[in-house]
Order: structure tokens, then sequence, then C-alpha cells
């Protein structure tokens, strides 16, 4: 079965920084693109950013809001993607989701975390 | 444009059929994927690529997508299809995922 199970969520001030874990089992997570998802207190789902798998270059993509403040590493030892979120702002306050697909193409997320609330205040 | 364009809220009747809309220039590129979001839940993949519906999703799903709006549409809509759908698609570089804005759908 597969699960990810993601950690790390907490209350933070302005300017600080976080780190998001997302534990993967039950696929062969080092073939995956990861990526996360947020979304905000009653807002939409926004795509934050990916890693592709290792075999396909290991790069990374982010959303523009998002660019030059987060980071995605990956370790596939460990089976577990990150998100490392730097120089926090308020509007960064969101449940943090990691997805990938499994099935049906890279674009295409069939497999979700259960989420993690980041509050920046 | 990287942007795809969704009406806020639509509602349907119970057992009636329902299309939630999705427009943006980048879908004359790439096809959409639609999720159902119920709060505290996440995301639930119901639909994706021009014709496809994931496994254990009910038949009642389909979509469209032609030109540059794509469409989930729902026939026979359920109490329990009550919830945010969201459509996404890659941006016009290829390289980044985006998302409507959501639609909240409300079973009458």
């Amino acid at each position: 079965e597969v699960q990810l199970v993601e950690s790390g969520g907490d209350l933070v001030k302005p300017g600080e920084s976080l780190r998001l874990s997302c534990a993967a089992s039950g696929f062969t997570f080092s073939d995956a693109w990861m990526n996360w998802v947020r979304q905000p207190p009653g807002k939409g789902l926004e795509w934050v950013g990916r890693i592709k798998s290792k075999v396909d270059g290991g790069t990374t993509d982010y959303a523009a809001p998002v660019k030059g403040r987060f980071t995605i590493s990956r370790d596939d030892s460990k089976n577990t993607v990150y998100l490392h979120l730097n120089s926090l702002k308020t509007e960064d306050t969101a449940v943090y989701y990691c997805t990938f697909s499994g099935s049906y193409g890279p674009y295409y997320f069939d497999y979700w975390g259960q989420g993690n609330l980041v509050t920046v205040s | 444009s990287s942007e795809l364009t969704q009406d806020p809220a639509v509602s349907v009747a119970l057992g009636q059929t329902v299309r939630i809309t999705c427009q943006g220039d980048s879908l004359r590129n790439y096809y959409a994927s639609w999720y159902q979001k119920k709060p505290g839940q996440a995301p639930l993949l119901v639909f994706y690529d021009k014709d496809k519906r994931p496994s254990g999703i009910p038949d009642r799903f389909s979509g469209s997508s032609p030109g540059n709006t794509a469409s989930l549409i729902i026939t026979g809509a359920q109490a329990e299809d009550e919830a945010d759908y969201y459509c996404n698609s890659r941006d016009s570089s290829g390289n980044h995922v985006i998302f409507g804005g959501g639609t909240k759908l409300t079973v009458l």
C-alpha cells in the first residue's frame, strides 16, 4: 500500500525557517517525481514545486511565489522528500501536501499525503 | 498565459448533470486533470488526460477538453459529490504545474 506521511509542520515567526518531511513507502520511491502542493486557509490549491527522480536528472522546479526561498531535496536511501522553507512569510501559512503520480504520468497526482499545517505568525 | 480560470461556484440538483469548466491557454497544449477536495481530506484525482478516469472513481465522472477549455462532467450528481473541484495542468513552459482557483459544487 502506498503511503506518504508528512511531518515537521509548526507555528513559526516571519523570517524563520522550517523543514517538512514526507516519508514514502509502498512504491519505488527513487523512480518518483515528488511534488509539494499547499492550500492556504480558505483558499485554493497551489503547486509549490517538484523534484524529479535522479534517473531523470534530479532537477527541481518551483512556483514563482516560493522560488529562491524554498528548496526541495530527496534522500532515496530514506525514501523521504524534504521541503525546506526559508524566509517564511505570513502568506506561506497553509496545509502542505506531498504528492506524486504512481500510475498515470508525472503530472497527474494520484497519491497524496495527509497534509501538514505550517502557520507563520 | 499561465492561468487556469474556474467558476467559483456551481450548483446541481440531486441526480442531474453538471459541467465544471476550466479555461486557460495552456490547455491548448496540455490536458487537464481534475481533483475533488473535501474539508480535512487530501485531494482526490477524479479525471485526467483526454478521457481517463482513475481506478475506483465512479463512471458518472467524465471529461472533455476542446481547445482552451477543459470540463469535468458529473452525470447524475450524488450528495457525496458536494466538494471543491480543482483543475490543473502544466503552464506554457511545460515545466510548472498550475491549478485553477477551484469550483465549489453544491448538490441541492
